[in-house]
């Protein structure tokens, strides 16, 4: 199954900056997510986003935050003014290639903000 | 509001031993559940899933079972590896488009 690719691996940032997470996805599907987890706690769903545009959001997702699909492949997060508390790991997920339900998922971005 | 949880936050089993992971859910709209397996500095990997019209699925070594009267479904694993050491996570959804996930389960698999 093709992989999902996100970069960066691991970003540091400090306090207020923005920060943009990448994800690529394969072009031909239509369903994203962007999910975090804080160390230890569970996974958090953030936004869903479908046919280029955002489906459905949690609470998590305010103001501070957006989603785009820029070049049609790419798909990435957009922190405007990072927190403290929004260091996590960040996933990118689609549907499962050929099945009815599941996710893949990214690798995964740790983000840190000092 | 937890609406999948994941009481035990870890588990030791010795190798070749069964491992049995718990989950339970309050929302009896989810008709669709999943479990994934985590390591370290990874993405979550999709492990095994059951629709809410079974009550069990195997997949090798893996199986899950369902009991919706209870809202509860587990994870067997038999025989248990050392890789098979990661954190577990449960999941469900109402539709098959959006889940939500557990707290895991860290199972450690003894050799």
């Amino acid at each position: 199954e093709p992989e999902v690719t996100q970069t960066p691996s691991h970003q540091v940032t400090q306090m207020g900056q923005e920060v943009i997470l990448r994800c690529v996805p394969i072009s031909n599907h239509l369903y994203f997510y962007w999910y975090r987890q804080i160390l230890g706690q569970k996974v958090e769903f953030l936004v869903s986003f479908y046919n280029n545009e955002i489906s459905e959001k949690s609470e998590i997702f305010d103001d501070q935050f957006s989603v785009e699909r820029p070049d049609g492949s790419n798909f990435t997060l957009k922190i405007r003014s990072t927190k403290l508390e929004d260091s996590a790991m960040y996933f990118c997920a689609r549907l499962r290639e050929g099945k009815l339900y599941g996710y893949t998922f990214g690798s995964g971005t740790r983000l840190t903000v000092v | 509001d937890q609406q999948v949880k994941q009481n035990s936050p870890s588990l030791s089993v010795q190798e070749g031993r069964i491992s049995i992971l718990n989950c339970d859910y309050t929302n009896s709209m989810f008709d669709y559940f999943l479990w994934y397996k985590k390591y370290p500095a990874e993405g979550p990997t999709f492990l095994i899933s059951i629709s809410s019209i079974k009550d069990k699925n195997e997949d090798g070594r893996f199986t899950v079972f369902l009991n919706k009267s209870a809202k509860h479904l587990s994870l067997h694993i038999v025989p248990s590896q050392p890789g098979d050491s990661a954190v577990y996570f449960c999941a469900a959804s109402e539709g098959t488009y959006k889940y939500i996930f557990g707290t895991g389960t860290r199972l450690k698999v003894l050799a």
